[in-house]
């Protein structure tokens, strides 16, 4: 079955600071990527994600991340954070044969001091 | 139109007690999700629905748990003989199902911060 690991569980920024948050998967076949983000008192919302093609994927509010299958990670990048981006970020993976079974990482809690 | 809304919004019980939470799906997603975030965790994913059916079960934590949807709508996640261990925030999601190995995006509801006493 697949998992998924982020392996920062809070990271505190400073405003303009580049961020990239990590995440590994386990899973050897076909997967679809996401991550999903969850501001205070906000439902989680898509982020970006990611199922063929050009391995690096942008989303909204100037996030991206970079499949490298090799790796098996996925991780999320920002070049300059802003204050606003102070959210939980979850990583996700389903996989080709079982598509709607969406499994979520633990996630990571991001900090921006204004 | 509206959003995945879930109820009730909070729910207290004591233990041993059966309890029912509710997910209104976005009109028209066929497919929905049921998951649980227990404090300082991610999201554990429960079961999903194409349709009425649930292809998929394992991620039901045990028999006291159970879930269904009836009219490809509305769906209840019933817990009978609650245990203190599932406390958690219950979330709902609906999306428009897949498309060739592919899910469409998953849109969440509010959750449903349950404590059992």
């Amino acid at each position: 079955a697949q998992s998924v690991s982020q392996h920062n569980h809070h990271v505190i920024l400073s405003e303009a600071a580049s961020l990239e948050l990590g995440c590994n998967y386990s899973y050897g076949g076909t997967v679809n990527l996401f991550w999903y983000v969850q501001y205070p008192g906000q439902h989680l919302q898509l982020l970006l994600k990611y199922f063929s093609g050009d391995p690096l994927v942008k989303g909204i509010k100037g996030f991206e991340a970079e499949f490298i299958k090799s790796k098996f990670s996925f991780n999320l990048r920002k070049p300059s954070v802003q204050w606003s981006d102070t959210a939980e970020y979850f990583c996700a993976v389903s996989t080709y044969s079982s598509a709607s079974k969406i499994i979520f990482g633990s996630g990571t809690r991001l900090s921006i001091r204004p | 139109g509206a959003g995945v809304s879930q109820s009730p919004s909070n729910k207290v019980t004591e233990k041993g007690k059966d309890v029912e939470l509710r997910c209104d799906p976005i009109s028209g997603h066929t497919a929905l999700y049921w998951y649980r975030q227990s404090l300082g965790q991610g999201l554990e994913f429960l079961i999903y629905f194409q349709g009425n059916s649930a292809p998929d079960k394992s991620g039901l934590p045990s028999d006291r748990f159970s879930a269904e949807r009836t009219g490809g709508s509305v769906s209840t996640l019933t817990i009978q003989r609650t245990q203190q261990e599932d406390s958690a925030v219950y979330l709902c999601a609906s999306s428009l199902g897949t498309s060739g190995g592919v899910p469409e995006t998953q849109y969440f509801g509010p959750g449903t911060r349950l404590l059992v006493l």
